[in-house]
């Protein structure tokens, strides 16, 4: 395990479908972020995963947006009814702890684009 | 409410120089705080960071100087390189109710010019 994978890479889709990213973080870490990014923005939070449990969801993430984090090892995005607006780089980072702070180690990001 | 700040969009610099890349934040209550280079299609990559307790922090080309009363914080690259060419990211980080969050700036994007 070398580092924090992604799938699909990238996404094209027509509005209003679903669309589901998957993340595979570091195998010992048990912190999980997620984080969208648009053109000329930094990263920007929308969820937070310690272990299986969702700690905290941003106020980005509106109720189309669902995340799940099962045994607490790989983590799902779905995205449901796509918009235009949700075009974005879908960014997924992970990090030991609890306890600790320290650098996110992200993947290579999930870029979907809605036609 | 940009708790983090890089307010210059772009930087160019010719190769074997100094780049400074500047960052200002608002929130006291950040401890820790990284740099995070990008290229483009691709997920950041680690850089270098500095604890609040600190206030520089030298890796190889790379240092971080923190300045704690001004809430300002710069990384100096040097000798800078054509392959340093990439959008770089300010982050700052606080435990908030159990829960490390980090707070990512826009990013400035550094030319480095051979």
């Amino acid at each position: 395990d070398t580092g924090v994978s992604q799938d699909p890479r990238h996404k094209i889709t027509k509005r209003g479908q679903n669309v589901t990213f998957r993340c595979d973080p570091i195998s010992e870490h048990n912190r999980l972020y997620w984080y969208r990014q648009t053109l000329g923005q930094g990263p920007e939070f929308l969820t937070y995963f310690q272990n299986e449990a969702q700690l905290e969801k941003s106020r980005l993430l509106s109720d189309r947006f669902s995340a799940e984090r099962p045994k607490g090892s790989f983590s799902t995005l779905e995205i449901q009814r796509t918009e235009q607006g949700d075009s974005a780089m879908y960014l997924c980072a992970s990090a030991p702890g609890p306890g600790v702070t320290g650098e996110l180690f992200f993947g290579e990001g999930s870029r979907l684009t809605v036609l | 409410d940009q708790q983090v700040k890089q307010n210059s969009p772009s930087l160019s610099v010719q190769e074997g120089r100094i780049s400074i890349l500047n960052c200002d934040y608002t929130n006291s209550m950040f401890d820790y705080f990284l740099w995070y280079k990008k290229y483009p299609a691709e997920g950041p990559t680690f850089l270098i960071s500095i604890s609040s307790i600190k206030d520089k922090n030298e890796d190889g080309r790379f240092t971080v100087f923190l300045n704690k009363s001004a809430k300002h914080l710069s990384l100096h690259i040097v000798p800078s390189q054509p392959g340093d060419s990439a959008v770089y990211f300010c982050a700052a980080s606080y435990l908030n109710s159990g829960t490390y969050k980090y707070i990512f700036g826009t990013g400035t994007r550094l030319k480095v010019l051979a």
